[in-house]
């Protein structure tokens, strides 16, 4: 058990669609990073939040973007769905600076039809 | 080429075993993560090393910086260490310094 949960575990949508994926931190981890799993690959850094900023952000477009709130909670949403975003999300929280050892939650399943 | 490789790609075992994979890559990094995926896709860290070896239980961790090469161990491996492991690393790239690139996992299968 993480700590981290993320919701909904499940969901589908159509393209063109938008989409809100939460995830809710271990308390005091003030740093969350999000990233995308297609099926059969690593996970990809999608960005990451410090102190409800954006701290860091991989290869992908500004249709993905995302919210830290001071409850420890935090969203990742992406506008405009296309069929290639179909993956896992994971979220993961850490604290900033005790060794940064990130703590996942078990992902949200989304598929794009 | 991937800049985190692991080996071998499948590993089918049998319970009691002594296992090891490996990682490789070619970046600077401040520090590299081993973690585990079960079916299902929850994710959990096993070790995070910056140089030298760390044990937990039946499962070791060791890391050559100069060779840019770590290994994961499982000794007496059971069927319950079934799953994917994956190494990623902590890239030391200026402005971007906590990104985390990831090898694709090496699919290990411990048989009763």
């Amino acid at each position: 058990e993480t700590g981290v949960t993320q919701s909904p575990t499940h969901l589908i949508k159509t393209r063109g669609q938008q989409v809100t994926l939460r995830c809710s931190s271990q308390s005091g981890h003030n740093t969350v990073s999000w990233y995308q799993q297609a099926l059969g690959q690593g996970p990809q850094f999608i960005f990451q939040y410090y102190r409800e900023e954006e701290n860091g952000r991989g290869n992908f477009p500004p249709r993905f973007s995302g919210l830290q709130f001071p409850n420890y909670s935090s969203e990742l949403n992406v506008n405009a769905l296309e069929l290639d975003d179909s993956a896992l999300y994971l979220c993961a929280s850490s604290f900033r600076g005790a060794k940064n050892i990130q703590y996942f939650g078990a992902g949200t399943r989304l598929s794009v039809l | 080429k991937n800049e985190v490789e692991q080996s071998p790609q499948n590993l089918t075992a049998q319970e009691g075993e002594f296992i090891t994979i490996n990682c490789s890559y070619s970046v600077g990094i401040s520090a590299l993560h081993w973690l585990q995926q079960h079916p299902g896709g929850g994710i959990v860290s096993l070790f995070m090393l910056s140089s030298g070896k760390k044990k937990h239980g039946r499962l070791i961790a060791t890391i050559n910086i100069q060779e840019k090469h770590s290994s994961l161990h499982i000794t007496a491996s059971h069927p319950r260490d079934s799953a994917v492991y994956i190494c990623a690393v902590r890239s030391f790239n200026a402005g971007n310094n906590r990104k985390l690139i990831w090898g694709l996992g090496t699919s290990l299968a411990v048989n009763p």
